[in-house]
């Protein structure tokens, strides 16, 4: 069975400040990871994800997340947010053959002015 | 291309009551997946159908039920309902399913308040 875990529920930060929301996953076989976006009033988008190869993965607005096996964690990190990243994420696991993803419960990310 | 989209977007009903939720998926997408959010439990999965078939189904009641027609459509029932049942149900499409294979594509939500 697979699981997730998303340390922070709510995580302010100031515009043009780095972030990092946390994500450690538990599965007993191999993992495929990912980062969906919820903007209110609007359904989940997939932002990146961990199949296999480079441990690290690149979504096309700059947020980017590190598959560490060891630590059994994929934190989602960006170097400087914007108030349009304001923002609920969810981190999200399946492993070999699942057709359904198991989710985190999510970090609201604000961004102050 | 059109997304996925559900209807409707907002319901409400009281208790004992039975709903049906509607999701078309994206053009092409054979699988559908249904999810409910809740702002305690979070994303839980419930069911998912692939080409009329029921493949994999979460841990919930048999007061929540599914089916998908032929044109991929897919329709979520839920009878005698309880105020635990209040959340926001989202759709979600793929061309295949397989989680890790397929991108899957989530719609709006139906947010359902049971009174």
């Amino acid at each position: 069975a697979q699981s997730v875990t998303q340390l922070d529920s709510q995580v302010p930060v100031f515009e043009e400040a780095p972030v990092e929301l946390r994500c450690n996953y538990s599965s007993s076989v191999s993992v495929y990871l990912f980062w969906y976006v919820q903007y209110p009033n609007q359904g989940l988008q997939l932002l990146l994800k961990y199949l296999s190869g480079s441990t690290l993965v690149e979504s096309i607005n700059g947020f980017e997340a590190e598959f560490n096996k060891s630590q059994t964690s994929f934190h989602l990190r960006k170097p400087s947010v914007h108030i349009s990243d304001t923002a609920e994420y969810f981190c999200a696991v399946t492993g070999t053959g699942a057709n359904n993803l198991f989710f985190g419960t999510g970090t609201r990310l604000t961004v102050i002015p | 291309k059109a997304g996925v989209t559900q209807t409707p977007r907002y319901l409400i009903k009281t208790r004992g009551q039975q709903v049906t939720l509607s999701c078309s998926p994206i053009s092409g997408h054979r699988s559908v997946s249904w999810y409910q959010q809740t702002p305690g439990q979070g994303l839980q999965f419930l069911f998912e159908y692939f080409s009329e078939t029921q493949r994999n189904k979460g841990n919930f009641p048999g007061r929540f039920s599914g089916r998908q027609f032929s044109n991929s459509r897919s329709e979520m029932n839920v009878s005698t309902l309880e105020l635990g049942d209040s959340a926001l149900y989202l759709c979600a499409s793929s061309l295949y399913g397989g989680a890790y294979t397929d991108t899957q594509y989530f719609g709006p939500g139906t947010r359902l308040t049971v009174l």
